[in-house]
């Protein structure tokens, strides 16, 4: 069966380190990925979308890499700040059913 | 950016009442839009794909009885939950992805939190 996984449900992280998150897949093979933040009570802001051929795609202090052969995407925020504290999701477009489906979000807290 | 509106954000309703959620497109036209539905915790669940003039399309195990979807026009979709019931309370959540270069990425409402009681 199609999964997407986050594989940390909570991160919690002293503010300047580099907070790493992990989205897994299997039974997919997107043309290309995405990351969402969401506070608390709002809905979803886009971030990042990297596409297959792409390894890596920078903003700013964010940092994600595509490996299609791990079925792997890792999220990094560099310096990270209190404010980066939030839900992070990756996501994949199921291209057979053109909709965007989402992993089950890590939950990121920066502590000063 | 694109911009979704999403009204209201928040709703309390008795039992058995039905409440309308609607999404609006504020800057582009949208002949598809997205209903997701998130319990506390968890991620966003698609619910349905409501697309312009046409009927809605409901994931597997979604009532279309109960969650009426009507995209009337390419700025405006709405979602009825009818006859609602207490485990109907929850959080939902519309989005839709502007046409051209920017056709990859969802642009989401606020989010309207029902509570039934």
């Amino acid at each position: 069966s199609q999964k997407i996984e986050q594989n940390s449900e909570a991160l919690n992280i002293q503010e300047g380190k580099t907070a790493t998150l992990t989205c897994n897949y299997t039974n997919y093979s997107p043309a290309y990925l995405q990351w969402y933040r969401q506070d608390p009570g709002r809905g979803p802001v886009f971030l990042l979308l990297i596409r297959e051929n792409e390894k890596e795609k920078r903003k700013e202090r964010l940092k994600v890499t595509f490996d299609t052969t791990l079925k792997q995407s890792l999220f990094h925020i560099t310096a990270s700040q209190p404010a980066d504290s939030a839900t992070y999701l990756c996501a994949l477009e199921d291209s057979s059913a053109s909709k965007i489906i989402f992993g089950s979000g890590t939950r990121l807290s920066i502590r000063p | 950016g694109a911009v979704v509106s999403q009204h209201p954000s928040w709703v309390i309703c008795k039992s058995g009442t039905s409440v309308k959620i609607e999404c609006r497109s504020l800057d582009f036209q949208a002949t598809t839009m997205f209903w997701y539905r998130q319990f506390p915790k968890q991620s966003l669940m698609l619910m349905a794909t409501s697309n312009e003039g046409s009927k809605a399309t409901y994931e597997q195990g979604v009532e279309k009885d109960k969650f009426l979807i009507n995209h009337a026009s390419l700025t405006l979709s709405t979602l009825t939950v009818t006859s609602a019931h207490p485990e109907d309370s929850s959080f939902y959540i519309c989005s839709a992805r502007p046409p051209g270069t920017g056709r990859n990425i969802q642009y989401f409402g606020a989010g309207t939190r029902l509570s039934v009681l």
